[in-house]
């Protein structure tokens, strides 16, 4: 068990329509990192957030949107949902100062697992 | 930007050793990593490198040159519950991390 939570586990929904994926990083952590694996894809960074702030962007669609909130759980918001947004989507969290990460270990919750039809 | 390369698959026999290479090509380096991944699993943590050399941690070993740009991850005594993905990542300017494709091990009896 890594500390990271995320929910649902498994989301099917139709196409157009809008999901939003929670995740609750390890106690103490300040950064949350969101992916999206693909079938049989590598994992591509969407976004990063530290201490609610967003720290850092990747491949993240306009139609994604991702917030991390005071009590520093973090959203991820994808809408106008189309057939090829069907993935996992995994959620990280580290231990960074946000200037230096000293551990540089990034740990993973279980993912969703989004079935777009 | 990063670019990062290592074989899609490789096959080994159950207590062999196998040997998985990463090159990368990245603006800023601040560490290389790798990570165990089964299938429809969350990828867990193996190894970090940031200086040259070889980390070693039980039947798992990595290494690193940077002025190669190149690591690898080293598994001995190879065991059936190996088989997986192993990930190879790279944090660049600004601690982003970025993963490679991935490697997918089969090993057999």
């Amino acid at each position: 068990d890594s500390g990271v939570t995320q929910t649902p586990k498994h989301l099917i929904t139709a196409t157009g329509q809008r999901v939003t994926l929670r995740c609750s990083p390890r106690s103490g952590d300040l950064s949350v990192y969101w992916y999206q694996q693909s079938l049989d894809q590598g994992l591509q960074f969407l976004i990063q957030y530290y201490n609610g702030e967003e720290r850092a962007k990747g491949n993240i669609l306009e139609r994604f949107s991702a917030q991390q909130f005071p009590d520093l759980h973090s959203e991820l918001n994808l809408s106008s949902l189309e057939l090829g947004d069907s993935a996992l989507y995994f959620c990280a969290s580290s231990g960074t100062t946000g200037i230096r990460v000293h551990t540089g270990e990034l740990f993973f919750g279980e993912g969703s697992r989004l079935t777009v039809l | 930007g990063q670019n990062i390369d290592q074989p899609t698959e490789m096959t080994a026999t159950e207590g062999a050793i196998v040997q998985i290479n990463c090159t990368y090509q990245t603006s800023g380096f601040n560490g290389l990593f790798w990570y165990q991944q089964h299938a429809g699993e969350a990828p867990t943590f193996l190894s970090y490198n940031v200086l040259d050399g070889l980390e070693e941690k039980g039947r798992f070993s990595s290494f690193l040159s940077r002025s190669k740009g190149y690591s690898y991850l080293l598994l001995k005594e190879l065991q059936m519950k190996d088989s997986a993905s192993y990930l190879c990542a790279v944090r660049g300017a600004g601690n982003m991390l970025t993963f490679g494709g991935g490697t997918r091990l089969m090993v057999k009896p």
